[in-house]
């Protein structure tokens, strides 16, 4: 079983649709990455969180560190934000483990 | 430029031989991973750290794989004995010691073992 998982693992949406992607894991952190890769592109930081919530434009990322579980959210998403989305999380400063990442398809 | 560059962009490496992969990141950087992409099967896991150490095999795979770092803001991913599946794309990414640290990522080298 992986440290971090994701959900889902692939998911097509309609433009303007409301998208959620989901990260688990199972290690105390001391941080979590949401970061985004587009197809043949290099990866883009997103966001890092320790607690609470984090809002750019129209993406926003949580984080329960009680659960062990952080969500991102795209709100009226546009197919310019097909990528792949990937949570990390440091479970000191020294490591970051990665999810397998969530392939997201959005459709005008 | 001020962000972490991965050289070179593609590699084609016969199977058995060893190959180098080169990462500069940020100035001031201390702490560089490796991750990697296998081709057709999604983002692949590499738990791959380094801090100041000059050499640290603590990710995985290990064995085969190695991180050399001759500069304080390079780093060298070495692979032994290439194997076919060893062919994806390798990613270098930086982050500043301390909380709260952002990760920054290079593009990524390619390679293909044949």
């Amino acid at each position: 079983k992986n440290e971090v998982e994701q959900s889902p693992q692939n998911l097509t949406a309609q433009e303007g649709e409301f998208i959620t992607i989901n990260c688990s894991y199972s290690v105390g952190i001391s941080a979590l990455h949401w970061l985004q890769q587009h197809p043949g592109g290099g990866i883009v930081s997103l966001f890092m969180l320790s607690s609470g919530k984090k809002k750019h434009g129209r993406l926003i990322a949580t984080i329960n560190i009680q659960e062990k579980h952080s969500s991102l959210h795209i709100t009226a998403s546009h197919p310019r934000d097909s990528a792949v989305y990937i949570c990390a999380v440091s479970p000191n400063t020294d490591k970051l483990i990665f999810g397998t990442g969530t392939r997201l398809q959005v459709f005008p | 430029g001020a962000g972490v560059s991965q050289s070179p962009r593609y590699k084609v490496a016969k199977r058995g031989r060893d190959v180098a992969l080169r990462c500069d990141s940020i100035s001031g950087h201390v702490t560089l991973y490796w991750y990697r992409q296998t081709l057709g099967q999604g983002s692949e896991v590499l738990t791959y750290s380094q801090s100041d150490a000059q050499r640290d095999k603590s990710g995985r795979p290990s064995g085969r794989f190695s991180a050399e770092r001759p500069e304080r803001s390079v780093s060298t991913l070495k692979i032994q004995r290439t194997e076919q599946g060893d062919s994806a794309v390798y990613l270098c990414a930086s982050t500043s010691r301390g909380e709260d640290t952002e990760a920054f990522f290079g593009q990524g080298t390619r390679l293909t073992v044949v």
